[in-house]
């Protein structure tokens, strides 16, 4: 079945970049998001990418697929405290089932 | 352009009783989902209707919790009766169409709380 994987924490300076990771199982997940929360808010779409790209960026934001290895991940340059939530990947598959990780708590510090 | 409104925000009820959420999608969206996100977990699928007929409800468990999108429009999710691990934040989200590269908005959540 379908399975996300991400690390649970992150933890980086202001203006330095941050990557966050994730995993995921299924071969026909034809697109991959991005997803960022806020406390007490709901989910905001930062950024997807289908399946046959291997990267997309996005003005601060870089999204890089490793197909084979079934890895992806989500680089946000010149990290701002603004920027600290929790980071969720997602996976969609052929048949348009979402399945999302457990999510990064990206913590900022000045 | 609105967003996805969600009512209430928190709701506490005490085990074995019933409660009701409400959500009105983003207008002219057909697409509407509603997740059950678990602390500490990332959302979960529980139902997706496109207009008013259900697409997905293979995750829905169905002995309690039932779901209907009326006239295509507004939903509302109910519990009945609810159970301690129903604790949960209830999103619902809304697309313009069902396809796989359709944004999904997200509202704001329920925050339930069964003691």
């Amino acid at each position: 079945g379908e399975d996300v994987e991400q690390s649970l924490f992150l933890s980086v300076r202001e203006g330095d970049s941050s990557v966050i990771n994730c995993t995921y199982t299924d071969s026909s997940s034809t697109y991959l998001y991005w997803y960022k929360q806020e406390p007490g808010a709901g989910l905001q779409l930062l950024t997807y990418i289908f399946s046959n790209m291997d990267m997309k960026q996005d003005q601060r934001l870089t999204v890089l697929l490793n197909k084979k290895d079934k890895h992806l991940s989500l680089r946000i340059a010149d990290t701002q405290t603004g920027d600290s939530a929790i980071y969720f990947c997602a996976e969609v598959t052929n048949a348009g089932k979402s399945t999302f990780g457990d999510g990064t708590t990206l913590t900022v510090k000045p | 352009e609105a967003g996805v409104a969600q009512s209430p925000r928190y709701k506490i009820i005490e085990k074995r009783q019933s409660v009701a959420f409400w959500c009105n999608p983003i207008s002219g969206h057909a697409t509407l989902y509603w997740y059950q996100q678990i602390l500490g977990q990332g959302p979960k699928l529980l139902i997706q209707f496109q207009n008013n007929g259900v697409v997905d409800d293979s995750q829905l468990p169905k002995d309690r919790f039932s779901a209907e999108r009326l006239k295509g429009v507004d939903s509302t999710l109910k519990i009945q009766p609810a159970k301690l691990e129903d604790s949960a934040v209830y999103l619902c989200a809304s697309s313009l169409t069902k396809g796989r590269a359709d944004t999904q908005y997200f509202g704001p959540g329920t925050r339930l709380t069964v003691l």
